[in-house]
């Protein structure tokens, strides 16, 4: 089945710290890939999408995703985690034109 | 102004009543989609409409309807709610194409006794 997995339900990282949360998507042909926010109360905001050509993107508020076709792989990084960063996570994946498929959701706690 | 707007924000009703979550858009986009979001399960799509003549049901319909009003408002009905149906409900709209990413309402928190 077309899927998409966040293998990490819930990660704690001390602000300052590096992060990387992890996405996996099963597809069959070039996914179109996105990584979401989610603060409290709020909707969902985009970070960052990825179509074709360099498999690393960069995104707002910091934030770049590698792209691993070998890996099916889609992981978000930050280098240095501020407390604002405290939200959650969704991985998605556009199978078709017509709609997305989310993953689990990574909730993420910054500690001071 | 938000440009994707859902109203109620908070909404506690009582199970076997009818719900109407509105929402209205000022993107320009002719695409709309309801979303659940249940802890562990991330978002799941209720229905979608690609034009105001345009609905389809999505992954998880069954206890759910749809009006498509305008281009710019799309309604999500709970014809009789039931304790199930407690969630967290998402507006969304986007332009055509695969490539196209979809903008989020900020929720309406639905509880059903």
């Amino acid at each position: 089945a077309q899927s998409v997995t966040q293998p990490d339900i819930h990660i704690t990282v001390s602000e300052g710290a590096s992060l990387e949360l992890r996405c996996n998507y099963s597809y069959g042909a070039t996914p179109y890939l996105f990584w979401y926010v989610q603060s409290p109360g709020q909707g969902l905001q985009l970070l960052l999408k990825y179509f074709s050509g360099d498999t690393l993107v960069q995104g707002i508020k910091g934030f770049e995703a590698e792209f691993k076709r070998s890996q099916s792989s889609f992981n978000l990084r930050k280098p240095s985690v501020h407390w604002s960063d405290a939200a959650e996570y969704f991985c998605a994946v556009a199978l078709t034109d017509k709609k997305l498929v989310f993953g689990q959701g990574t909730r993420l706690t910054i500690n001071p | 102004d938000a440009d994707v707007t859902q109203t109620p924000r908070n909404r506690i009703t009582k199970t076997g009543k009818r719900i109407m979550l509105e929402c209205s858009q000022t993107k320009g986009h002719d695409r709309m989609y309801w979303y659940r979001q249940d802890p562990g399960l991330g978002l799941r799509l209720i229905y979608y409409s690609f034009d105001v003549k345009d609905i389809n049901k999505g992954e998880i319909s069954d206890g759910y309807s749809v009006s498509r009003q305008a281009q710019a408002k799309f309604s999500l009905s709970l014809e009789s709610a039931i304790p199930n149906q407690t969630a967290l409900y998402f507006c969304a709209t986007s332009a055509g194409g695969r490539n196209q990413p979809q903008h989020f309402g900020d929720g309406t928190r639905l509880s059903i006794l």
